[in-house]
């Protein structure tokens, strides 16, 4: 079965500072997506990434990035000078195919709390 | 503005009564979803809907039930035998092109 893991419940940094927020990931299919998500305190899921399994270029967009590592099955996300409106649950998620389309497992989520 | 909405955003139920969430998307997307999410916890899958008249019981589907009648609209219904249902509802539509899944502003559902 696909499982995500976030190791990292909760974190706090102050503001400006780095934070990278791990995932690790388990699958037996060859081809696969990757996603993160955020979750304002709003409540709605705000997609940010998605990368295929064959793809393991970095990306950066803004003060974002991700590394991504087949050899560790890891998906980190690194946000860069963080701010305090980055305060949210971020989700890091895997596709399964399942019936014909797909689905999403999710991670339990890491909460990232920047203060002033 | 193309989008998901969900109505209500807050719903309060008495012990008993079954309720409908609401779910719409004018993205043109043929799949939708219905998560469930639980305080500290991640999103678990309700139900899913590949197709108009067609949809399949996603890893909690007991005590829901859902229609898809018209390719924008995807209703929850909470039934009574949902034994604890008090929780946060997200609905989602996915992007063929890029399986994509894009989320509703959700609706925050409290038993009394």
């Amino acid at each position: 079965a696909q499982k995500v893991t976030q190791a990292q419940t909760e974190i706090s940094v102050v503001e400006k500072e780095d934070v990278t927020l791990d995932c690790v990931y388990e699958t037996r299919d060859t081809t696969y997506y990757l996603f993160w998500y955020k979750q304002p305190p709003s409540g709605e899921l705000v997609f940010l990434i998605r990368r295929n399994s064959f793809d393991e270029q970095n990306e950066i967009s803004g003060r974002y990035s991700w590394n991504f590592q087949k050899s560790t099955s890891s998906f980190n996300f690194t946000i860069t000078a963080s701010q305090v409106v980055d305060s949210a649950v971020y989700f890091c998620a895997l596709s399964e195919a399942w019936l014909g389309g797909n689905k999403l497992v999710f991670g339990a989520g890491t909460i990232l709390r920047v203060k002033s | 503005d193309g989008g998901i909405t969900q109505s209500p955003k807050y719903l309060f139920r008495k012990e008993g009564q079954n309720v409908t969430l609401s779910c719409e998307q004018n993205l043109n997307h043929d799949a939708m979803y219905w998560y469930r999410q639980d305080p500290g916890q991640g999103l678990r899958l309700i139900y899913y809907s590949q197709i108009v008249n067609d949809f399949q019981k996603g890893d909690i589907a007991e005590g829901y039930s859902v229609s898809r009648e018209k390719k924008e609209s995807f209703p929850l219904t909470v039934t009574s035998a949902q034994k604890n249902p008090t929780a946060f509802y997200l609905c989602a539509s996915r992007e063929g092109a890029t399986d994509t899944q894009y989320f509703g502003p959700g609706t925050r559902l409290t038993v009394l």
